[in-house]
Order: structure tokens, then sequence, then C-alpha cells
């Protein structure tokens, strides 16, 4: 079975200091999928970035940056001199193939509440 | 981007009765929608996976009579809540795919719509 953690459910910062939300995953898929989502008080899903599994190259966008390590089964979110807009809950979701359907599901994590303030 | 539209964003019922939600891809054939449900401060749960033309598939636990889906065209998936009561008080938040991604690598990716606050009296 599938399985997302997200082990911080709360985290505060203060406006401009770095903070990294942690992700951790379990599959037994070689195929497989990584994402992050943004979820502001309105309530819609933000997509942030996809991940392959084959791809292990970290990326940066902005004042994003990703941390995929395969060998540690994790997947991390930095975000780097923080804003007030960047409050917002964070979602991790682990994307596979349904070996029965043959459809992709997403799995999501329980989400970390960012709150930075000003 | 591709954008889903859901509505309505917030509803309040009476209990025992029933409230539709609707998803909308708005430009692009959305060939399969996902329903979720999110408690207040939890993950989004999947309900069900609903393809156009064809039944819904719900995860194990969830009553097919109970949330009622129909997505009679690429664009337009429903849900209904059928004969509400308090604990169906939740957030649920539609997904789209377009066709062609079910099985290419390269795209793999939901859009979601803004989601609709039910809170049944």
């Amino acid at each position: 079975a599938q399985k997302v953690t997200q082990a911080q459910t709360e985290i505060s910062v203060v406006e401009k200091e770095d903070v990294t939300l942690d992700c951790v995953y379990e599959t037994r898929d070689t195929t497989y999928y990584l994402f992050w989502y943004k979820q502001p008080p309105s309530g819609e899903l933000v997509f942030l970035i996809r991940r392959n599994s084959f791809d292990e190259q970290n990326e940066i966008s902005g004042r994003y940056s990703w941390n995929f390590q395969k060998s540690t089964s994790s997947f991390n979110f930095t975000i780097t001199a923080s804003q007030v807009v960047d409050s917002a809950v964070y979602f991790c979701a682990l994307s596979e193939r349904s070996p029965t359907s043959g459809t992709y599901k997403y799995i999501f994590g329980t989400g970390t509440r960012l709150k930075v303030l000003a | 981007g591709a954008v889903v539209s859901q509505h309505p964003s917030r509803v309040i019922c009476k209990s025992g009765t029933s409230v539709k939600i609707e998803c909308r891809s708005l430009d692009f054939q959305a060939t399969t929608m996902f329903w979720y449900r999110q408690f207040p401060k939890q993950s989004l749960m999947l309900m069900a996976t609903s393809n156009e033309g064809s039944k819904a598939t719900y995860e194990q636990g969830v009553e097919k009579d109970k949330f009622l889906i129909n997505h009679a065209s690429l664009t337009l998936s429903t849900l209904t809540v059928t004969s509400a009561h308090p604990e169906d008080s939740s957030f649920y938040i539609c997904s789209a795919r377009a066709p062609g991604q079910m099985m290419i690598a390269t795209n793999e990716k939901l859009f979601f719509g803004s989601g609709t606050q039910l809170s049944v009296l």
C-alpha cells in the first residue's frame, strides 16, 4: 500500500526565514509521481511541482526548491526568504498506477500548515 | 493553465435534503474526474473516480447510493449528496484529468476545482 507522511502538522516562521517542509512516501512501484500542492485559505489546490520517480534532479523555481531523494523516499520542499503570502497548507502527494484499473490515483499526505508571520 | 470550475462554493442545507455539486472543465475535455472529501485540518480523501459515459468507481467505505456521481459529458461531472446528514458536512473538491494523460508519463497532473463547503444543519 502507498502512503505519504508529512510529519510536520504546523510550522510558524518569521518573514524572510527559510523553511523546509518534509515529505516521506512509501510505494512498491518503480514508476510513480510525486507532487506538491498549495492550499490557501480560499480552498483551491494550486499545483506547484511534479516529479517522476526516474528524475532525481533537484529543482529550483524562484524561492521554491525541491529535494528528491529516492534512497530515503523523501521529497522535501524548501521556501527561501518566506513571505506572508506563502501562508497556506501544503500537501505532498503520490501518484501511482493502479494494477487493476490502470488509472493513476493520488494519495495525499495530511498536509503541513505554514504560517509566515510579518 | 487549465481551469476547473466547481459550484457552489458554499452550501448550507437542512438534514434530509439532497445537494448537487457541479464540476466543470472550462478549457479542456476531462475524460476522468475525481471527487475528494476533506475534513477540517485533514488530508484529501479520494471518494470516487468518475469516467465519462460509465459508472463511477468508488473507494472502499464510500456509499455509492449516498454519493451519486454523474459524468454525462466530457466537461461536467456532478456529485449529489443524497439525504444529507450533519456528518456529511465537509469540504468537497473535484479534480479533472485531460484526455491522454492516463498513461502518458510526462504530463500527469490534475487540475482542481476551488471546492465546495457543505454544511448540513
